[in-house]
């Protein structure tokens, strides 16, 4: 089962700071994902990567950004911190190449609120 | 478009009663499909996949799911609940030209003692 990590676990910020959520995995894993989650919703893909220099945007569009310098690590930022950026962000990573389907093993999400 | 449909919100059920929670895809290949469990404050946990053969499937925690194709669905069953099993239900698709995973809603399973 592959370890993956997000810190902060909590976070409130005041509106227009800019922050950064980190993830980080452990299993070497090319492909890696951050969620959007709101409660009753489903989850929404905001960006993507299938490997190191890879980025690509989601299903959902996002005012965040993403890297992917290394493997393990998959941070997402955002500028300018606004209330609508509040909602959990859930990080994940799977194993295999581009144009397979493979189980994704999540982090704990970070919870962010925005005054 | 692929979709995927939970259509109960919450459902309540008494401890050691069985457990059926609803899951309908739209997609015109096969697709791969999965059960995740989220516990409130974590991550998603994997419960099962389907991707080819038995169309029964088993997964962690004494669940299992069926992929019917002429109904579209995956439904999760467990015959006996446990209060720990109270936490948000998520199926999901992987599908589209991409294979990114297309999710339903999520289904909240509260327990009653």
């Amino acid at each position: 089962e592959a370890d993956i990590y997000q810190t902060p676990r909590y976070l409130v910020i005041g509106t227009g700071k800019k922050i950064t959520l980190e993830c980080s995995q452990t299993m070497g894993h090319d492909k890696m994902y951050w969620y959007q989650q709101d409660p009753g919703m489903e989850l929404h893909l905001i960006h993507y990567s299938y490997g190191v220099n890879s980025t690509e945007k989601g299903d959902l569009s996002s005012e965040s950004t993403v890297s992917r310098i290394r493997t393990e690590h998959f941070p997402l930022t955002l500028e300018s911190a606004r209330p609508s950026h509040t909602s959990q962000y859930l990080c994940a990573s799977s194993p295999g190449p581009r144009g397979s389907v493979q189980i994704q093993y999540f982090g704990p999400g970070t919870r962010l609120t925005v005054t | 478009a692929q979709s995927v449909t939970q259509p109960d919100i919450h459902i309540t059920v008494s401890e050691g009663a069985s457990l059926e929670l609803r899951c309908n895809y739209s997609y015109g290949a096969t697709p791969y499909l999965f059960w995740y469990v989220q516990s409130p404050g974590q991550g998603l946990q994997l419960l099962l996949k389907y991707f080819s053969g038995d169309t029964l499937v088993q997964g962690i925690k004494g669940f299992e799911a069926e992929f019917k194709r002429s109904q579209s669905s995956f439904n999760l069953r467990k015959p006996s609940v446990h209060w720990s099993d109270a936490a948000e239900y998520f199926c999901a698709v992987g599908a589209g030209s991409n294979y990114q995973l297309i999710w339903g809603a999520g289904t909240k399973l509260i327990i009653k003692p």
